[in-house]
């Protein structure tokens, strides 16, 4: 298993207060990537890094905000939590892409949210 | 349309027997493929990337269809640990960082 893990793996918080997941991988790859999962909707990518302090958006990026520091860290912060942020988390990593592809992500066990 | 569409399922299966799902992607750009696997509650796992030509993993075998722009998995011998939600994937042909997940097709393997 590709060594990535996220914590807290469960937070309950309340509407409004700013909440930050971390995920960490010793995988040194370059790509990192925040999905949430809801039922019906599917995994939706939130945010994505291609490189340390290289992030962009995804698309449902509304309310949330990321950090890279380092290549191992990469920090998903809900500015001000409410109650549609319910979901779980997932944080996934990438090798550099193949010419004309994309190499497969590996995903970490997930954060579970709720937000009263 | 959605850029990658799965049959929800559920799909309910006796052990022993041979199952397949498709999927199909609305972009005919799209160069890699892959089937992963969610168990409840957990995390999506690597199943196995798609080829070309087609690809075997033991009991599990993926085809791709380009002219008509659909992915198959086809799973032999069911066994019951293969109860799961079964995820196809594409890449996003407007950024190559970025895959997309369909929503998933339920396997229900009872003995």
């Amino acid at each position: 298993d590709a060594g990535i893990t996220q914590s807290p793996r469960h937070k309950v918080t309340e509407t409004g207060t700013p909440v930050t997941l971390r995920c960490h991988q010793t995988e040194n790859h370059r790509y990192m990537y925040w999905y949430r999962q809801d039922p019906g909707h599917g995994l939706r990518l939130i945010h994505y890094s291609y490189g340390v302090k290289d992030t962009d958006k995804g698309e449902v990026s509304d309310g949330y905000s990321v950090s890279r520091s380092k290549t191992e860290d990469f920090l998903l912060t809900l500015e001000s939590a409410t109650s549609s942020q319910t979901s779980v988390y997932f944080c996934a990593i990438s090798e550099s892409k193949l010419a004309g592809g994309l190499r497969e992500q590996y995903f970490g066990p997930g954060t579970r949210l709720t937000v009263t | 349309r959605k850029e990658v569409e799965q049959d929800p399922g559920p799909f309910n299966v006796p052990e022993g027997a041979t199952v397949a799902f498709n999927c199909t992607y609305s972009n005919s750009a799209s160069q890699s493929f892959f089937w992963y696997r969610q168990d409840c509650r957990k995390e999506p796992k690597l199943l196995m990337s798609v080829y070309s030509s087609g690809n075997e993993d033991g009991r599990f075998t993926a085809q791709l269809n380009r002219a008509s722009q659909y992915i198959s998995l086809l799973i032999r011998d069911s066994k019951l640990s293969d109860s799961a939600t079964y995820l196809c994937v594409v890449n996003r042909v407007d950024s190559s960082y970025k895959l997309i997940f369909g929503s998933g097709t339920r396997l229900l393997v009872r003995p």
